[in-house]
């Protein structure tokens, strides 16, 4: 079973450019979520999707992020226009269902940097 | 708000050595605590699960401890083996929330295991 896919691994761009992220769940996770890592600080939640639908979006850090899933399969972030500080890791995870004791599949993230 | 936080940030220790990290977080209503691997370039990796109701979780080496009413758990490493060495994250469910599948991570303590 293929676990999840995030595309590319890297991604360099200049400030005020505009970066689209994919993440590939595993087959049959309806839950999608979006995580980032900015350097020296913790992994933090950014949204989640049940489905196509944004189930909670409260971490996203400000409207130049953009998130979706159309289909309810594959979801995209798209930065525009990218900072210096949207530097990070950004992982994607999936699960089955919703739920406190659901374990989430991490995928292995994209490292952005913005120059 | 929930604070999760993770000592120490970095250990690096001989082969055979057994290891304690810690991990403390400031809400104690939360539904379960979680240990992560990460190794370089890698996603995260589930490694133990404790529910609230429990005390300690066993995998092998690994032995995870909480103490929800103190806002602590550790995570025991016997035996300490260079292929242990990665970047080991706690990570923890509120009890509310929009999102049942959000979690609250540390920094990580990142550990090298030397022959």
């Amino acid at each position: 079973e293929a676990g999840v896919t995030q595309f590319p691994s890297h991604s360099v761009i200049e400030k005020g450019q505009t970066v689209t992220l994919r993440c590939d769940p595993i087959s049959g996770h309806d839950n999608l979520y979006w995580y980032r890592r900015v350097m020296g600080k913790e992994i933090k939640f950014l949204l989640h999707f049940v489905k196509e639908s944004k189930q909670d979006e409260s971490g996203m850090p400000n409207n130049r992020f953009l998130a979706e899933r159309t289909g309810g399969t594959y979801s995209t972030l798209k930065v525009q226009p990218a900072e210096l500080e949207d530097s990070g890791v950004y992982f994607c995870a999936s699960s089955p269902r919703d739920s406190p004791n659901e374990k989430l599949f991490f995928g292995s993230g994209t490292q952005l940097s913005v120059l | 708000k929930q604070e999760v936080t993770q000592i120490p940030a970095a250990l690096s220790v001989p082969e055979g050595e057994n290891l304690v990290l810690n991990c403390s977080f400031t809400d104690s209503a939360i539904y379960n605590l979680q240990w992560f691997r990460q190794d370089p370039g890698k996603g995260l990796t589930s490694l133990l699960l404790i529910q609230s109701s429990q005390r300690e979780q066993t995998s092998g080496r690994l032995n995870a401890s909480l103490d929800k009413s103190s806002g602590r758990s550790t995570l025991y490493i016997a035996a300490s083996q260079p292929g242990d060495s990665a970047t080991y994250l706690c990570a923890v469910r509120k009890v509310w929330g929009s999102t049942l599948g959000r979690l609250y991570f540390g920094r990580g303590t990142q550990l090298t295991v030397w022959p």
